[in-house]
């Protein structure tokens, strides 16, 4: 079993839809959740922390479950901007190294 | 505030050749990281740096892949002889100094070299 898991989709949304990503992961003692965003041939950025509260920002909502081991993200009215990778990232452990799912692929269209 | 610098930028070799990455943290990030992203997945971490010594190595194939931090700052990671699997793009990041346990500072990746092996 992947250490994260994500739907790697093609997720085609039209604008202005609300798009909903999910994400599970597998080590219970992860401590850190984040969602970070890759535009194509582009580097990783991070887009939002995750907390168990849940919070928000903008269009943009992350929540966390650690009972189930699962994260989600939800867009609101989407736009064309939005377009790219979503990466759903966990760390903990003494490195805190940050373990990365496969990443969900976001196409918004005109 | 300048970013992550990486060269090159893009390299092909064919297998069994070696290829060296660099790279140029932000400044005053002690942590320093080497991930690999293979298409279609996303960055695996190779290795991680605090400072000028190895905190996590344990998902670098050591047999070809080695990295150093002489001087706590640049970066280089090489990979010697290359296989075709190797194609994918190098990313390195950098990160200020980790704080306690249960909490992560944000990290900041650079642009990334794409290696193709032929």
């Amino acid at each position: 079993r992947k250490e994260v898991e994500q739907d790697p989709g093609p997720f085609n949304v039209p604008e202005g839809a609300t798009v909903a990503f999910n994400c599970t992961y597998s080590n219970s003692a992860s401590q850190s959740f984040f969602w970070y965003r890759q535009d194509c041939r582009k580097e990783p950025k991070l887009l939002m922390s995750v907390y168990s509260s849940g919070n928000e920002d903008g269009r943009f909502t992350a929540q966390l479950n650690r009972a189930s081991q699962y994260i989600s993200l939800l867009i609101r009215d989407s736009k064309l901007s939005d377009s790219a990778t979503y990466l759903c990232v966990v760390s903990g452990g003494a490195t805190n190294k940050l373990i990365f799912g496969t990443g969900t692929l976001l196409a918004v269209q005109p | 505030e300048a970013g992550v610098a990486q060269s090159p930028r893009y390299k092909i070799i064919e297998k069994r050749q070696s290829v060296a990455f660099w790279c140029n943290p932000i400044s005053g990030h002690a942590t320093l990281y080497w991930y690999q992203q293979i298409l279609g997945q996303g960055p695996k971490l190779l290795i991680q740096f605090q400072n000028n010594g190895v905190v996590d190595d344990s998902q670098l194939p050591k047999d070809r892949f080695s990295a150093e931090r002489l001087k706590g700052v640049d970066s280089t990671l090489k990979i010697q002889p290359a296989k075709l699997e190797d194609s994918a793009v190098y990313l390195c990041a950098s990160s200020p100094i980790r704080r306690g346990s249960g909490s992560s500072y944000e990290q900041y990746f650079g642009p990334g070299t794409r290696l193709t092996v032929t």
